[in-house]
């Protein structure tokens, strides 16, 4: 069972224009939403993250939203580069879980010049 | 040099074979963690540990065996390696219990059961 989904396996966007990447959950009990960047061949990179008690988090180009009523959160980038193509991947867990992350099926963000 | 490392980072292997991969890291964190990485699953959490000498299953721990001596080594060892274990498997560390940290990765191990 997918705690954790993210539906769309691709994007595509130009260039300047804005990014939205979206994950949805089924599990009530996280508390604490991440998003990870993965270029091919490294590992994921800890990319920006948000608590259940916020509904908006911020990061230079990159922000964060969260939807507790409807267990959704997006991921914003403005303005997109090409240097943003990677998978994106979002992440959940419970603050008392232990630091286990369950984590979505990624999304393959490619930006066009 | 600081941060984590996994070893091999390429591993060709039969059917039947014992492999151990091996992941270290620097910052004395307490947590480590094995995901497998797949299409269509995304990243899938094998065993955890809290500390040294602590160990307990993630999502998809069957065929796998972890050990944790030393603080800063988590080897993952496949005691007969099968093909549906032909993956890419990602390390990682993160601090305190139960603190909001988030989770360093290595740079993966690709591995390839024949």
């Amino acid at each position: 069972d997918q705690q954790v989904k993210q539906n769309s396996p691709s994007l595509s966007v130009q260039e300047g224009r804005i990014s939205i990447l979206n994950c949805d959950y089924t599990n009530s009990m996280f508390d604490y939403f991440l998003w990870y960047k993965k270029y091919p061949a490294e590992g994921p990179t800890f990319l920006i993250s948000i608590s259940s008690i916020k509904d908006k988090n911020e990061d230079g180009r990159f922000t964060v939203f969260l939807n507790k009523s409807a267990k959704h959160l997006s991921l914003h980038i403005v303005p997109s580069q090409p240097g943003d193509s990677a998978v994106y991947f979002c992440a959940a867990k419970r603050g008392s879980s232990g630091d286990k992350l369950t984590f979505g099926t990624g999304t393959r963000l490619a930006v066009r010049p | 040099d600081a941060g984590i490392t996994q070893s091999p980072r390429y591993k060709i292997t039969e059917t039947g074979r014992q492999v151990t991969l091996m992941c270290h890291q620097t910052w004395s964190h307490s947590y480590m963690f094995w995901y497998r990485q797949d299409l269509g699953h995304g990243l899938r959490l094998i065993y955890y540990s809290a500390a040294a000498d602590i160990t307990d299953k993630g999502e998809v721990p069957d065929g796998y065996v972890v050990s944790r001596s030393k603080t800063e080594n988590f080897p993952l060892t496949l005691e007969s390696a099968t093909r549906s274990q032909t993956s890419v498997y990602f390390c990682a560390s993160s601090g305190e219990r139960d603190s909001y940290n988030e989770q360093f990765f290595g740079p993966g191990t690709r591995l390839t059961v024949l």
